[in-house]
């Protein structure tokens, strides 16, 4: 079973422009999560998608948004990028929501974003 | 409002010994809660879960010890190994509140020879 793919692996942007990160969840999973991670704050929660729909969202500005299409492939994008928006962005997928082991969630390798 | 603090924030152990890594939550809410290990260039991947209704889960070598009154667990890695070395993070998850999860600093572990 192939596992969460995110691309493109690694970006490098210039401050003020977009970007479009792209999220393959796991055959079958229909819930997707984004994460921000930096070595400043660590892991953390951007939002959650299932069946298409925003179900969580963290404490980001507007600039980061999501969505999801119906075929649970997730993307987010990030507007007028800031120098602070350098970070992992990881992607994980869960075959629903809940906690436990039987939705597990699988995280992706992440893209490397670097804003210049 | 950091709601899990872990520690520490690195940690070396000698090929053998025992590692230890602490995790404290603030929410009561919070009844999942799941440790990562994460090797460089790749994503966080779950270890060991554990729920505030049981006190110590183990796996293999790895073992979970819960607190419930003191809001603090922590991860035992018996036996540590080379191959153990990666940064490991506590997180904490709400039953029906989605598939949030709320991450501690995470601890990055050197397991020398």
């Amino acid at each position: 079973k192939a596992g969460v793919t995110q691309t493109p692996r690694y970006l490098i942007k210039t401050r003020g422009q977009q970007v479009t990160l792209s999220c393959s969840p796991i055959s079958g999973h229909r819930s997707v999560s984004w994460y921000q991670q930096t070595p400043g704050q660590g892991l953390q929660f951007l939002f959650e998608y299932f069946s298409e729909t925003q179900r969580n969202k963290g404490n980001f500005p507007g600039r980061f948004s999501g969505r999801q299409f119906s075929n649970s492939r997730s993307e987010m994008n990030v507007s007028t990028l800031e120098l602070g928006d350098s970070a992992l962005y990881l992607c994980a997928s869960s075959l629903g929501e809940g906690a436990g082991e039987s939705y597990e969630q699988y995280f992706g390798p992440g893209t490397r974003l670097t804003v210049t | 409002q950091q709601q899990v603090k872990q520690s520490p924030q690195s940690l070396i152990v000698q090929k053998g010994g025992i590692s230890i890594i602490n995790c404290a939550y603030e929410n009561t809410a919070f009844d999942y809660f799941p440790w990562y290990q994460q090797f460089p260039g790749k994503g966080p991947a779950l270890l060991i879960a554990i729920r505030p209704d049981v006190s110590e889960k183990k796996e293999g070598r790895f073992t979970i010890s819960f607190n419930k009154s003191a809001k603090q667990f922590s991860l035992h890695i018996m036996d540590s190994q080379p191959g153990d070395s990666a940064t490991y993070f506590c997180a904490a998850q709400i039953s029906g509140g989605g598939n949030k999860l709320t991450f501690g600093t995470g601890t990055q572990l050197k397991v020398e020879l």
